[in-house]
């Protein structure tokens, strides 16, 4: 295991669902990532938090609202999806210095319906 | 701009031979490089990384990788494959200008057949 973990690690929804997403990291770290890793593309970059604070969000639709009330929890809340936001959710953590890797969680598997 | 570009979808090689997957770059300075692996329904796991220094790096279960700056590549290497290593491998650079940004490749489906 790596110290990142994720809830749920599947979930369906139909697109009037409200639902959020979790991970929690038990490694120390001070940045929060959100991925989004569909087949064949290489992976999206959603969300950048460090030190708790938002410092990147790479475009992404509003229907998908980071949340990061504290270094160890990072939350992505879900509203009116579309079919097209079906892939694997991906968590990760690092320290912030350029030598740090990132730790990733298992993933949630999103399915909208 | 950084970017990685993985230039195989699939490399296909029989248990036992040596195995290389393919990884090239673009980045402005010296390049942040790093290696992960993706096991079926499970997240990134970190296999070795280039900072600086040594241009051959050693990682984990047996993998090692080249940095070869004037072809600008980062090719994963292991000396025997094994069947446990038939994976989805990600080669990543970290952006230099922003730590907080890693640029990934778009995969390689790794299948090593006994």
């Amino acid at each position: 295991e790596t110290g990142v973990t994720q809830t749920p690690r599947h979930l369906v929804m139909g697109m009037t669902n409200k639902k959020s997403l979790k991970c929690e990291q038990h490694l120390g770290h001070n940045a929060m990532y959100w991925y989004k890793q569909s087949a064949k593309k290489p992976l999206e970059l959603m969300f950048v938090y460090s030190l708790e604070e938002r410092v990147e969000n790479n475009s992404v639709p509003s229907r998908f609202s980071p949340e990061c009330p504290n270094s160890s929890h990072l939350f992505l809340h879900l509203h009116t999806l579309q079919p097209e936001d079906s892939a694997l959710y991906l968590c990760a953590s690092s320290q912030e210095t350029h030598q740090e890797t990132q730790y990733f969680g298992p993933g949630t598997r999103l399915l909208v319906l | 701009a950084q970017s990685v570009a993985q230039p195989e979808d699939q490399v296909n090689v029989a248990e036992g031979n040596p195995l290389t997957v393919k990884c090239t770059y673009s980045v402005s300075g010296n390049p942040y490089l790093f290696w992960y692996v993706q096991y079926p329904n499970r997240g990134l796991q970190f296999l070795l990384k280039y900072i600086t220094g040594d241009n051959l790096v050693k990682g984990s279960y047996g993998f090692e990788a080249e940095f070869n700056k004037s072809q600008t590549s980062f090719h994963l290497k292991k000396p025997s494959a094994l069947v446990s290593d038939s994976a989805l491998y990600f080669c990543a650079v970290r952006a230099i200008d922003n730590f907080n940004k890693f640029y990934f490749g778009s995969g390689t489906k790794l299948n090593v057949k006994p």
